[in-house]
Formats: C-alpha cells, structure tokens, sequence
C-alpha cells in the first residue's frame, strides 16, 4: 500500500460509545494531522503531531484524543461525541513542515 | 471576515470549456498559495502551489495570484467531466511553513458532457 490510509471509512456511533479512527501513511513521512472537514465550512486543523511529539492542539475538546505512537500511524480516540461532532475526519501527512500534506480519504463520522 | 472566501458553487461548464475558479483571502503575510481537488468520497488532493505574485502552468491546469487584490486564482483549459470535483484553496499561515494551512470552504464544480 502505499499514500495515507484511513480506517474505518464510515462509523456510525451512539454518544456514549467509544471509539477509534486509524490512520496509516506509508509515504516515510514525519509529519501527521487531524482535520475535521463539516458540510459548508472550511477544514478545521485539529492537532499536528510531528516526530511522534504533539506540536499542536487546535482547541479541540477533550472528547477527541489523538495519539501517535510511531511516525507511521496516528489514532483519534472518541468518547461521548456530540451531534455536531459527525463530519469527515481527514489524516494528513507530511515530510516536514517544508513540504505541502497529503490526504488520506478520511472516515466518515455519524453520531447518533 | 473569513481569512479565506470562496464561492461554493455549483458551477456548471460544458465539456470544453476554460474554467475560472477563485479565492479571495485578507492576511497580507499569506506567501504560498495552494489548491487542491477532492473528489466525492475522497480526500483533497494537492494539485499544484505557487510562491508569492504571478502565474504557474501544469498541463491543462493554471494558478495565478495578485497579491495587491489578495485574489487567486485557478484556470482549467478543455474541461473534462473528469474534473468534476470541488476545489479548495489553501494558504499556509503563521511562521511553520506548511503546517498549519487556512482553507476555502470549497468551490464545486460540475463539468458535463
């Protein structure tokens, strides 16, 4: 495989559930994002992790947790979503900060 | 105001047809200025992005910016339906190069056959 790899592509999730989104780049990068992408609004950056290490929280509540144990793979944990919270979550990965981020295909997010 | 605007569409072309897509951004600093296509079910995809004032070519594909307007845009020659999709502008922000990138809500477009 190669590119940013997302799973699942849908979820569907009640709001006490808890669940996990996966993310896979195969493209050697150091650089992984979470994006939440909203009918009729821009991309939302949420966190940026770079070389394992969180550089950046983008306001998000704390019901999202991401974690990013190696530079290849990166998890956003969910836990008591809201309604609102259903969008397409979008990893993205780069080489660095020098260089412009790819897209994986995202997951989509109902929460019901 | 948004640091980023742009029209969402739809805009229809016929097959053939040289298509205009624009944004318009307010933060003087903006230096690179990016688009991206994302077709449905999938994820944006890195056409092409230039640094500060002018024109750049790739293939049927044209970006041009006027820093003085704070206005770019992206030019598509011979429209295929095959670029039907919506197309997002992007500009990087802050000193972190790429890192953190403000985004267009996205313009859709709808080339028929």
């Amino acid at each position: 495989e190669t590119g940013v790899t997302q799973t699942p592509r849908h979820l569907v999730m009640g709001m006490t559930n808890k669940k996990s989104l996966k993310c896979e780049q195969h493209l050697g990068h150091n650089a992984m994002y979470w994006y939440k992408q909203s009918a009729k609004k821009p991309l939302e950056l949420m966190f940026v992790y770079n070389f394992k290490e969180q550089t950046e929280n983008n306001s998000v509540p704390s019901r999202f947790s991401p974690e990013c144990p190696n530079s290849s793979h990166l998890f956003l944990h969910l836990h008591t979503l809201q309604p609102e919270d259903s969008a397409l979550y979008l990893c993205a990965s780069s080489q660095d900060y020098s260089q412009p981020q790819h897209f994986g295909d995202g997951t989509r997010l109902s929460i019901l | 105001q948004k640091e980023v605007e742009q029209d969402p569409g739809p805009l229809s072309v016929p097959e053939g047809a040289i298509v205009s897509l624009n944004c318009t951004y307010s933060n003087s600093a903006f230096q690179y200025f990016m688009w991206y296509r994302q077709y449905s079910r999938k994820g944006p995809e890195l056409l092409m992005y230039t640094y500060s004032s002018g024109n750049k070519e790739d293939g049927r594909f044209t970006a041009q910016v006027d820093k003085s307007s704070k206005y770019i845009s992206l030019f598509i020659r011979d429209s295929q339906p095959s670029d039907s999709a919506t197309y997002l502008c992007a500009m990087p922000s802050g000193n972190t190069g790429f890192q953190k990138l403000v985004f267009g809500t996205g313009t859709r477009l709808l080339v028929s056959p």
